[in-house]
């Protein structure tokens, strides 16, 4: 079965970068038919996709955070990463790493990480 | 952006009733809308796929239908584990995006 878990620092001053990453177990992140994203949701609100990245390295990106994001892909260690530059407080969030089969909708979640943003 | 409109907010339900919930789309989608289902302190989990292809494992009393802009997910009679929030997510472009959520909560 596939486990997908976050990793990262959990606080992050502002202005700095937030990083973060996801192992995928139980499976290839280089199989075709899928692609990986990143999904947060600040505390007691919504869903929001960041973007995403397919095993071949290609990413697509949420517009009104492309500017500050880099989804990256490492097919030999099965991860994937995140980075968030020139973080405020707006950016804190739970911060999931989620497999979408294309086509079809985001099959597998990691638990979640929460990320705050303060000085 | 395609934005995704979820009515109503919330929703007050027994046990046993049925629930309806709409999400509207700001321009077409064809079938290309998934549902999730959210608990407290987890992951959402995908429920329906296309509109209306059931996920893996997922029961029969959860049923999904529309196409273009106006979509709807049913849940026939609820089940104490279907009080949660809900929430609908377009791919009918490539930046995806996600509905505000509907709260199902216990009457």
């Amino acid at each position: 079965q596939l486990q997908l878990q976050e990793s990262g620092s959990g606080l992050v001053k502002p202005s700095q970068t937030l990083s973060l990453t996801c192992a995928v177990s139980g499976g290839s992140i280089s199989s075709g038919g899928y692609s990986w994203s990143w999904i947060r949701q600040p505390p007691g609100k919504g869903l929001e996709w960041i973007g995403n990245i397919y095993h071949s390295g290609s990413a697509f990106y949420n517009p009104s955070l492309k500017s500050r994001v880099t989804i990256s892909v490492d097919g030999s260690q099965n991860q994937f990463s995140l980075k968030v530059t020139s973080v405020t407080a707006a950016d804190t969030a739970v911060y999931y790493c989620a497999r979408d089969q294309v086509g079809t909708g985001f099959d597998s979640w990691g638990q979640g990480t929460l990320v705050t943003v303060s000085s | 952006e395609i934005v995704l409109t979820q009515s109503p907010a919330t929703l007050s339900l027994s046990p046993g009733e049925r629930a309806t919930l709409s999400c509207r789309a700001s321009q077409s989608l064809s079938s290309y809308l998934a549902w999730y289902q959210q608990k407290p302190g987890q992951p959402p989990r995908l429920l329906i796929y296309g509109a209306s292809y059931r996920a893996t494992g997922i029961p029969a009393r959860f049923s999904g239908s529309g196409s273009g802009t106006d979509f709807t997910l049913t849940i026939s009679s609820l089940e104490p584990e279907d009080f949660a929030v809900y929430y609908c997510q377009q791919r009918g472009n490539w930046a995806l995006t996600f509905g505000g959520g509907t709260k199902v909560e216990i009457k």
